[in-house]
């Protein structure tokens, strides 16, 4: 089965720096989004991307967070100046529909661990 | 606010016994709805998902779950434990109108009693 690949699985950084996240999604797949999970908490959604534009976000995906996909195989997801509370395991994901065909799934990669000390 | 509630954030079970893994949702119109399998340091995998074609949903590794439209339910179970099935389960509800916007449960964790 495709895999959506996520790099680095573990990233540590200094409160205040700057932190770029980076996915390759599945080849032919048109939808790309970012959720994150707070150790002990709820995955939630932050952003969703299609036709090289957001399509929707959460009131979490703040002026501190952007997506790009730079290059056609890429999808980022940049923290600019990272708090402790930013600290989460970070999952990509990609889907070749909306979700609502039958035959449709979203796919995750396996996740990016960022601690913000 | 479409949202699932998972009842029980941790269910044991013997081997070879009845899983059943409970989710309600709350959602103003007619909801998708799917579970999620997370296996230790990996990604979010689809089990099943609802999208009324049919009321009963079959998924992989011997999981179904029936939405119950009076009971605002979506529980998930399999007849028979195997080991294997030892993983942290999420619900979860379609909330975007135009892309795979989810709104998660909190998790349960299933454990496999040998």
């Amino acid at each position: 089965e495709p895999e959506v690949t996520q790099t680095p699985s573990h990233q540590v950084t200094q409160m205040g720096q700057e932190v770029i996240l980076r996915c390759v999604p599945i080849s032919n797949h048109l939808y790309f989004y970012w959720y994150r999970q707070i150790l002990g908490q709820k995955v939630e959604f932050l952003v969703s991307f299609y036709n090289n534009e957001i399509s929707e976000k959460s009131e979490i995906f703040d002026d501190q967070f952007s997506v790009e996909r730079p290059d056609g195989s890429n999808f980022t997801l940049k923290i600019r100046s990272t708090k402790l509370e930013d600290s989460a395991m970070y999952f990509c994901a990609s889907s070749r529909g909306s979700g609502t065909a039958t035959n449709e799934k979203l796919f995750f990669g396996s996740g990016t661990q960022l601690s913000v000390l | 606010a479409q949202s699932v509630t998972q009842l029980g954030s941790h269910v044991s079970v013997s081997e070879g016994a009845l899983v059943l893994l409970r989710c309600n949702y709350s959602s103003s119109v007619p909801p998708y709805l799917f579970w999620y399998v997370q296996y230790p340091n990996q990604g979010l995998q689809l089990l099943l998902k609802y999208t009324s074609a049919a009321t009963l949903v079959k998924g992989i590794n011997g999981f179904e779950a029936e939405f119950k439209k009076s009971e605002t339910s979506f529980h998930l179970t399999k007849p028979s434990a195997h080991m294997s099935d030892a993983a942290e389960y999420f619900c979860a509800v379609r909330t975007g109108a135009g892309s795979y916007q989810l709104t998660f449960g909190k998790g349960t964790k299933l454990s496999v009693i040998p």
